[in-house]
């Protein structure tokens, strides 16, 4: 039973573009959702994060955008890159034993 | 200049043969998880390292060990490997737990194939 769901195993998206990436979770008791980014052959890097207190969280071209009461978060990246072609996986936090419950992963692909 | 190294990249071991991947941090940091990773699957937690304190996720099955000898490293022991543990091994850090504002510092992976 999967408590973090990121339905899109993929997602295509022109250079300069918009890329919206979205994770869904179940357990209302979670309170903190990371994105972390991951390239072939390298372990996952932490992109960004959102705390339950905020709707949204800005870094650069990234923004989080949280919506507590349909239990979804996205992730928004503008304009995108070829570079940021990668696994985007979404992460929440899963209660005082510090385990993060991670999403299966979209791939997105940026073309030039 | 990688701050969580882990060893090898590659494994590959016999099914039923015992082997141990491991993993270091430069970071200091008072936790070390393990997660293991399949093939279109999210990352699932095997257990954790608080310092010395060591938590087990309930699902995780007794094959799998883990131990730190110290801050630095903390190694995933499995006892008789299955086919069905080919997997890719994450070994991640955190400064203290996982609370706002702490993210989780992740190695390469070691990918292990059972034959």
């Amino acid at each position: 039973d999967q408590q973090v769901k990121q339905n899109s195993p993929s997602l295509s998206v022109q250079e300069g573009r918009i890329s919206i990436l979205n994770c869904d979770y179940t357990n209302s008791m979670f309170d903190y959702f990371l994105w972390y980014k991951k390239y072939p052959a390298e372990g996952p890097t932490f992109l960004i994060s959102i705390s339950s207190i905020k709707d949204k969280n800005e870094d650069g071209r990234f923004t989080v955008f949280l919506n507590k009461s349909a239990k979804h978060l996205s992730l928004h990246i503008v304009p995108s890159q070829p570079g940021d072609s990668a696994v985007y996986f979404c992460a929440a936090f899963g209660g005082s034993q510090g385990n993060l419950i991670f999403g299966k992963g979209t791939k997105l692909s940026v073309k030039p | 200049d990688a701050m969580v190294i882990q060893n090898p990249r590659y494994q590959v071991t016999q099914f039923g043969k015992p082997v141990t991947l491991s993993c270091s941090q430069t970071l200091n940091h008072n936790v070390m998880y393990w997660y293991q990773q399949k093939s279109s699957q999210a990352p699932k937690l095997l257990f954790h390292y608080y310092d010395k304190d060591f938590n087990n996720e309930a699902d995780t099955p007794d094959n799998f060990q883990s131990r730190r000898p110290n801050t630095s490293f903390c190694f995933l022991d499995i006892r008789s490997p299955g086919l069905g543990d080919a997997a890719m091994y994450l070994c991640a850090t955190s400064r203290d737990r996982l609370v706002m504002n702490t993210e989780a510092f992740f190695g390469q992976g070691t990918r292990l194939t059972v034959v």
